[in-house]
């Protein structure tokens, strides 16, 4: 069966450190698909990013990066020099790869504080 | 585009009282997703639908729950009789990849559903 771990159930961070969320994921399929969404205080869901298991190239996008590591199956997201706007729970997530239909499979989360 | 529209965006029903939950899914998607997320058990899928048909519900908790997509841009989620357990955030998404390999994967703003 699929499982995403969030181990880090809150963090909190002083204004402008930088903050790594974990994730751990396990799955037998060789086709899969990770995602990191957020949800701030407002409840929606906001999408992050999709990175296919055949992609382990790190990804930045602005303060946002994601290292992906399929030997120790895991999928951390760093966010450098924080804002108080980050402060939300962020979500990982691991898809079953059916055609072109992916029901995700979430971790706990992680509810992150950054304070000014 | 409009996103994926839900309503009602809160809802408070009396136990025993029937619930119905609408989503409306971004035009062109053609997966879409229900999703229940609770304190307890987190985001979990519900059942899901391709070009408007049930592909897997095996995520819908008990005969309470009926889910149906009449039309592709349509779709409901009903609970009958509702029960205070079912108190929850209802997500729907909708989901395409289309030729060019381009990846949509987008949910709605949620139903925050209290039943008493």
């Amino acid at each position: 069966a699929q499982k995403v771990t969030q181990a880090q159930t809150e963090i909190s961070v002083v204004e402008k450190e930088d903050v790594t969320l974990d994730c751990v994921y396990e799955t037998r399929d060789t086709t899969y698909y990770l995602f990191w969404y957020k949800q701030p205080p407002s409840g929606e869901l906001v999408f992050l990013i999709r990175r296919n298991s055949f992609d382990e190239q790190n990804e930045i996008s602005g303060r946002y990066s994601w290292n992906f590591q399929k030997s120790t199956s895991s999928f951390n997201f760093t966010i450098t020099a924080s804002q108080v706007v980050d402060s939300a729970v962020y979500f990982c997530a691991l898809s079953e790869h059916q055609g072109g239909s992916e029901k995700l499979v979430f971790g706990k989360g992680t509810k992150l504080t950054v304070n000014p | 585009d409009a996103g994926v529209i839900q309503s009602p965006r809160h809802e408070v029903t009396e136990m025993g009282q029937e619930v119905t939950l609408r989503c409306k899914p971004i035009s062109g998607h053609d997966y879409l997703f229900w999703y229940r997320q609770t304190m307890m058990r987190g985001l979990e899928l519900l059942i899901y639908f391709n070009n408007n048909v049930p592909i897997d519900d095996s995520g819908m908790p008990e005969d309470r729950f009926s889910a149906k997509m009449p039309n592709a841009s349509f779709s409901t989620l009903k609970i009958q009789p509702s029960e205070p357990r079912d108190s929850a955030v209802y997500f729907c998404a909708s989901s395409t990849l289309n030729r060019q390999g381009r990846y949509g994967y987008t949910f709605g703003s949620g139903t925050r559903l209290t039943v008493v």
